[in-house]
């Protein structure tokens, strides 16, 4: 019964490549949520997501960043043209159902040279 | 503003010593977690809250929603329990999304 996994642990881009970071949730999880946390910051909401819906992403940047949640397939945060200061971590959380307890994956590093 | 305010930011201890980590907010909550993050490591999910008190081995955790304020206690504390504290709500009013504390430092020397 694995947990949450996201790959890759950690990712190197060039400024303007394009980052695309996954998140498989827990087994029957259909709630997927992903958060960053930049450096010395604290963690801060992206976007909620259902399997293929976008429920919440008031926390998305408004350009260069997107999100989905196949029907099959864990789900992807995409990053394009990435900028030095998108280098951060970035964790994805995922749930049974609305408003239960999150199990957290291990998160991705991504640095931006 | 919807904040979420942690202190102490930083808790050195000695091996041994009753810990506690103070967690306040603002407004209405329908959830309240509590969160551990090693260095360089994940997040591991250890309480989730809406009242009254719950325990996990050395770790108690309380919350007061008329006062609106939650207690991460750690008993007889070890240098494995060194790691950020990190408290996060669920407003009542935005969903499932939380919004998180900027955590506590926790270092505990043998």
């Amino acid at each position: 019964n694995a947990g949450v996994m996201q790959n890759p642990r950690h990712l190197v881009r060039r400024r303007g490549q394009e980052a695309r970071l996954r998140c498989s949730p827990m087994k029957g999880h259909s709630h997927v949520y992903w958060y960053r946390q930049l450096p010395e910051e604290g963690l801060k909401f992206m976007v909620y997501l259902q399997k293929e819906n976008i429920i919440d992403e008031s926390g998305m940047p408004k350009e260069r960043f997107s999100a989905e949640f196949p029907k099959e397939g864990p789900s992807i945060l995409r990053i394009q043209q990435v900028v030095r200061g998108d280098s951060a971590a970035y964790f994805c959380a995922s749930s049974r159902m609305e408003l239960y307890g999150y199990t957290f994956g291990s998160g991705t590093r991504l640095t931006v040279v | 503003k919807n904040e979420v305010e942690q202190s102490p930011q930083n808790l050195t201890a000695q091996e041994g010593e009753f810990i506690t980590i103070n967690c306040s907010y603002s407004v209405g909550i329908s959830a309240l977690h509590w969160l551990q993050q090693h260095p360089g490591g994940g997040i591991v999910s250890l309480f989730m809250l809406s009242s009254g008190k719950k325990k996990h081995g050395r770790l108690i955790a309380t919350i007061n929603i008329q006062e609106k304020h939650s207690s991460l206690h750690i008993t007889a504390s070890h240098p494995r329990d060194s790691a950020v504290y990190i408290c996060a709500v669920r407003w009542e009013t935005s969903g499932s999304r939380l919004t998180f504390g900027e955590g506590t430092q926790l270092t505990v020397n043998p």
